[in-house]
Formats: C-alpha cells, sequence, structure tokens
C-alpha cells in the first residue's frame, strides 16, 4: 500500500531554516510528480511547491519562493523541502503528497508540524 | 492567481440528509477541479477529480459536477464517517490553489 511519511518538523527560530524530508513507498516515486502543501493552524490549505518525477521542473507559490527549495532523490524515494528565512508565517502542519497529471494530489502524507517561534 | 470560494462555511445537517456543498471560481477552471475530504488530525484524502469522477475507493454517495466557474460537490445520504471539512482545488492555471473549505457538521 501508498505510504508517505513526513519527517524533519519541530520547533525552530524565526530567521532559521529547516528541511522536510518525505519517503515514499508503495509507488513508483521515480515516475511521479511530489508536492508539498501545507496548513497552518485551524486554517485551510496552501499549496507550498511541486517537483517533477525527474526533478527538471520546479513550482512555488509566491509565498514561499525565494526562501523554499524543492528536490528530491529518486535513489532513496524521498523528496524533500528546504526552509530557509523562516517566519511566524509559515507555522503549520506541512503535508507531501503524489501529483496525478498534473491535475490532482491522489496520495497524500500524514504531516510534519513545523512551529516558527523564539 | 485563481481564486476559489466554497459555501456555506459551515452546514449543519443530521445523519441521512443530502449535503450540497459550493464552489465557485475567479475564472474558468475548465475541467481542472478536485474535492478532497478531510477530517481532524488527518491528511485530506482525494474524493473526486475532472469535476465528477470518484476517485478509487470512494463510494456512490458522493457526486460532483459543474463547469467554467461553479461546481457542487453533493452527498446524497450523510453516513455519519461523513462529517469533515470539504476543499475543492483547481490545478487550470498555476499556482494550483485551493478553497477555503465547508465544514460538515452534525445538527
Amino acid at each position: 500500500q501508498v505510504q508517505l511519511v513526513e519527517s524533519g518538523g519541530g520547533v525552530v527560530q524565526p530567521g532559521r531554516s529547516l528541511r522536510l524530508s518525505c519517503a515514499a513507498s508503495g509507488i513508483s516515486f521515480s515516475a511521479s510528480g511530489m508536492h508539498w502543501v501545507r496548513q497552518a493552524p485551524g486554517k485551510g490549505l496552501e499549496w507550498v511547491a511541486l517537483i517533477s518525477y525527474d526533478g527538471s521542473n520546479l513550482y512555488y507559490a509566491d509565498s514561499v519562493k525565494g526562501r523554499f527549495i524543492i528536490s528530491r532523490d529518486n535513489p532513496k524515494n524521498t523528496v524533500y523541502l528546504q526552509m530557509n528565512s523562516l517566519g511566524a508565517e509559515d507555522t503549520a502542519v506541512y503535508f507531501c503528497a503524489r501529483d496525478r497529471r498534473l491535475r490532482e494530489l491522489d496520495h497524500w502524507g500524514q504531516g510534519t508540524l513545523v512551529t516558527v517561534s523564539s | 492567481e485563481i481564486v476559489l470560494t466554497q459555501s456555506p462555511a459551515t452546514l449543519s445537517l443530521s445523519p441521512g440528509e443530502r449535503a450540497t456543498l459550493s464552489c465557485r471560481a475567479s475564472q474558468s477552471v475548465s475541467s481542472y477541479l478536485a474535492w478532497y475530504q478531510q477530517k481532524p488530525g488527518q491528511a485530506p484524502r482525494l474524493l473526486i477529480y475532472d469535476v465528477s469522477n470518484r476517485a478509487a475507493g470512494i463510494p456512490a454517495r458522493f457526486s460532483g459536477s459543474g463547469s467554467v466557474t461553479d461546481f457542487t460537490l453533493t452527498i446524497s445520504s450523510l453516513e455519519p464517517e461523513d462529517f469533515a471539512v470539504y476543499y475543492c482545488q483547481q490545478r487550470s492555471n498555476w499556482p494550483l490553489t485551493f478553497g477555503g473549505g465547508t465544514k460538515v457538521e452534525i445538527k
């Protein structure tokens, strides 16, 4: 069965960096685009970034462009989100999700909580 | 950016009743419209894609309809496990965007 497991969340001070990981199993990872989506406490879903199956195409939300970097390691079946210059507005649960046809997100991890606080 | 507006924000219904959720787009999204269900403390789950196609394992009581800018998710007869928050999502244009959500609560 499909499993996406996020890790790397925690409490970080404003202005610092954090790297999230998402380990995938049960899918053809090297053939799958992968997203990061976040959800601030008590709020709705906000799309963050997408990386194509081979890493050649990257897409970012304006709110994170220039600060966050999405990458992947296909032999390790893992996608990453490097988050720099973090601010309070980045506090959220971060989900990774598999892309389907550049249209919908068909499998999701359980999320990892990032809290930006001094 | 395409803005998706969901209404109502909260829908209070009893089990067995019909739920009708609306999603309106600020411009045409063609058929690139999906719906997700999210329960507290859980990840979203894909329900509907391409406006009206049910994802794998989704019960037939869930249906989607609409076109251009106006879309509807209908739950024909609410089961206890259907009380949750529902989000629409478009990928007609980048960035991919979600609606603000509709909470379906027990009356």
